[in-house]
């Protein structure tokens, strides 16, 4: 969906190294999601934000900070980077509020690779 | 959350009608079931929700029988490009508290 950003698409990078994922939306969603996808595998939930004062942890926050900056923003930060964190990292939004079947709308994905 | 439970894999021929079911037996009342489509190296994309019976739209149909424990998302006379993975999630759209799951999904493959 054009209406969701990610930057960069591509990303490569060391072990040890500092990274920032990013995602902007136009759609004025509420809610806003960070997935990891595996080769093969489904979406794991890394953090979501319901607003811009509410961060939680999904299933697999260790070693995964956020920062939502602005209704839309949200920036996925990975503080030391290690080699089993390369994978396909997905943002998306939602807004429950807008749309009764609260349906999540992707960004194009980010391929990380962690060397 | 109501955990769902689908095939990891399913394989089929074009023109045929693909159903895929999804269980998920602690469905709570308030719950609706909503499938993804997913393309290589695409985000998931919205296909079809329901609550009970039967809904459709122009992509695919969802049958929810009446005790709602399982579903299932019939896809009409598939072409190669519906090979993709498919994701039956749970979850009340309604509960500015929660969120829904993605779980591992079915991998459909459409062979000539």
């Amino acid at each position: 969906d054009a209406d969701v950003t990610q930057t960069p698409r591509n990303r490569i990078t060391k072990t040890g190294k500092r990274i920032m994922l990013e995602c902007s939306q136009t759609k004025g969603h509420d809610r806003m999601y960070w997935y990891r996808q595996d080769p093969g595998l489904g979406l794991q939930l890394i953090y979501y934000s319901f607003d811009v004062k509410d961060i939680n942890k999904g299933e697999i926050s260790d070693g995964y900070s956020v920062s939502r900056q602005a209704q839309a923003k949200f920036s996925l930060s990975l503080e030391s980077a290690i080699p089993n964190q390369t994978a396909l990292y997905f943002c998306a939004t939602s807004d429950p509020g807008l749309d009764s079947t609260d349906t999540q709308y992707f960004g194009p994905g980010t391929r990380l690779t962690v060397l | 959350l109501a955990k769902t439970t689908q095939p990891i894999s399913m394989d089929s021929y074009e023109g045929q009608e693909v159903n895929i079911t999804c269980s998920h037996n602690n469905i709570a009342t308030n719950d609706y079931i909503t499938w993804y489509q997913q393309f290589p190296s695409q985000g998931p994309r919205f296909i079809i929700q329901g609550y009970k019976t039967k809904v459709t739209n122009e992509v695919a149909s969802l049958f929810i029988p009446a005790d709602r424990k399982s579903s299932t998302l019939s896809l009409p006379r598939v072409s190669l490009s519906d090979t993709a993975v498919y994701y039956c999630l749970v979850g009340d759209p309604g509960n500015y508290g929660q969120n829904f799951v993605f779980g591992p999904g079915t991998r459909l493959s459409v062979l000539p």
